[in-house]
Formats: structure tokens, C-alpha cells, sequence
């Protein structure tokens, strides 16, 4: 059974810092460029990072860009997302997922952990 | 960044409906192109793929269309379990980029 498991999320003040882990297991982890997606409360859906299999290439939305920082470990089947200069407008649930640009139809997300960024 | 204008932002339908939704992209993506529902509290689950493609498992009611710059999903006859938000997703090029979502309600 393919399973992805966000943690670290949780409530830190504006200027803050956290980091995501996503545990992966199920499926050919190191195999697969992955992505991090986020929804702020009562909004859409917003693409926010992705990286590479080898972890050599990375890409960030606009709105994170030099703030976030993305990267795997393919020995511990794990995706990071290390959040810096947090922001109110950063609050949102934080999907970590197979990345789509290769083989979109292989579909897999987990299910989600809350990023709160409020004094 | 490539922008998915996706309309209409919500619509209200009763069980039997045919319901449409597009999604236009700011430039031309080619077919690189999918389709998500979501249901409140839920992770996103893709629809259609490759703008239409039938994923896996997924009811024939629901089909895509289009190619370039205007793309449309479809769902022939709205059953209960339809009702949720859908939105399209570029994959043609970083950064991907999401439609606003489409809220299916019930009328």
C-alpha cells in the first residue's frame, strides 16, 4: 500500500521557521520526482516546490522562492520542505505528492499537515 | 508563470445533469494537462490526464477534451458522489500552476 505521511507542521510565529518531512513507503520512492502542494484555508489548490529523483534539480513557486527549500532522501525514503521567513499568508495544509510532470497518471498524496504562521 | 483561468468559480446542478468546466492557460501547454477532484478534507485524486485520458478506476461519465490553450472537463450525468471541487493543473513546466477549482453544488 503506497503511503506518504507528512509531520512537522504546527503553529510558529511570523519571521518563523519549520520544516516538513514526508515519510514514504509502498511504492519505488527514489524512483520519482516529488512535490510539495499547499491550500490555504477555504482556498485552492497551489503547486509550491518540486525536485528532482536525484535531489540535483528543484523548483519553487514564486511566492516561496528563496524562502523555501526543498530536498530528499532517497536512503530514509524521505522529502523535506524547510520553510523560513514564515509568513501569515503561508498558513495552509501542506500536501506532500508524487511529482506530475513524468507519469501524471501515477497519482499519489498524502494527506496533509497544518502549517499555522500567527503572533 | 503560466496562468489557468478556470470557470465558472462554482456551479449548482442536480443528479442527471450533463456539467461542463474549462480551464485556459496563458500560453500553449500542448495536452500537458490534468484533472483533480477534491471533497473537503481530502487530498486532491487526478480524474483525467494527458487532457484526455481516462485515469484508472475513474467512472466513464467524466471526460476531457482540448489541447493548446482551452481544455474542458466533462461529466455526462452528475451522480451525489460528484459533488466537490475540481480543478485543472498544468504540467507542462515549472512552476506548475493550478486553475482557481470549480465547486459543484448541489441544486
Amino acid at each position: 500500500e503506497v503511503q506518504l505521511l507528512e509531520s512537522g507542521g504546527g503553529l510558529v510565529q511570523p519571521g518563523g521557521s519549520l520544516r516538513l518531512s514526508c515519510a514514504a513507503s509502498g511504492f519505488p520512492f527514489s524512483s520519482y520526482a516529488m512535490s510539495w502542494v499547499r491550500q490555504a484555508p477555504g482556498q485552492g489548490l497551489e503547486w509550491v516546490s518540486g525536485i528532482s529523483v536525484s535531489g540535483g534539480s528543484t523548483y519553487y513557486a514564486d511566492s516561496v522562492k528563496g524562502r523555501f527549500t526543498i530536498s530528499r532522501d532517497n536512503s530514509k525514503n524521505t522529502l523535506y520542505l524547510q520553510m523560513n521567513t514564515l509568513r501569515a499568508e503561508d498558513t495552509a495544509v501542506y500536501y506532500c505528492a508524487k511529482d506530475p510532470t513524468i507519469r501524471i497518471e501515477i497519482d499519489y498524496w498524502g494527506q496533509g499537515t497544518l502549517v499555522t504562521v500567527s503572533s | 508563470a503560466i496562468q489557468m483561468t478556470q470557470s465558472p468559480s462554482s456551479l449548482s446542478a442536480s443528479v442527471g445533469d450533463r456539467v461542463t468546466i474549462t480551464c485556459r492557460a496563458s500560453q500553449g501547454i500542448r495536452n500537458d494537462l490534468g484533472w483533480y477532484q477534491q471533497k473537503p478534507g481530502k487530498a486532491p485524486k487526478l480524474l483525467i490526464y494527458a487532457a484526455s485520458s481516462l485515469q484508472t478506476g475513474v467512472p466513464s461519465r467524466f471526460s476531457g477534451s482540448g489541447s493548446g490553450t482551452d481544455f474542458t472537463l466533462t461529466i455526462s450525468s452528475l451522480q451525489p458522489e460528484d459533488f466537490a471541487t475540481y480543478y485543472c493543473l498544468q504540467d507542462y513546466n515549472y512552476p506548475l500552476t493550478f486553475g482557481g477549482g470549480t465547486k459543484v453544488e448541489i441544486k
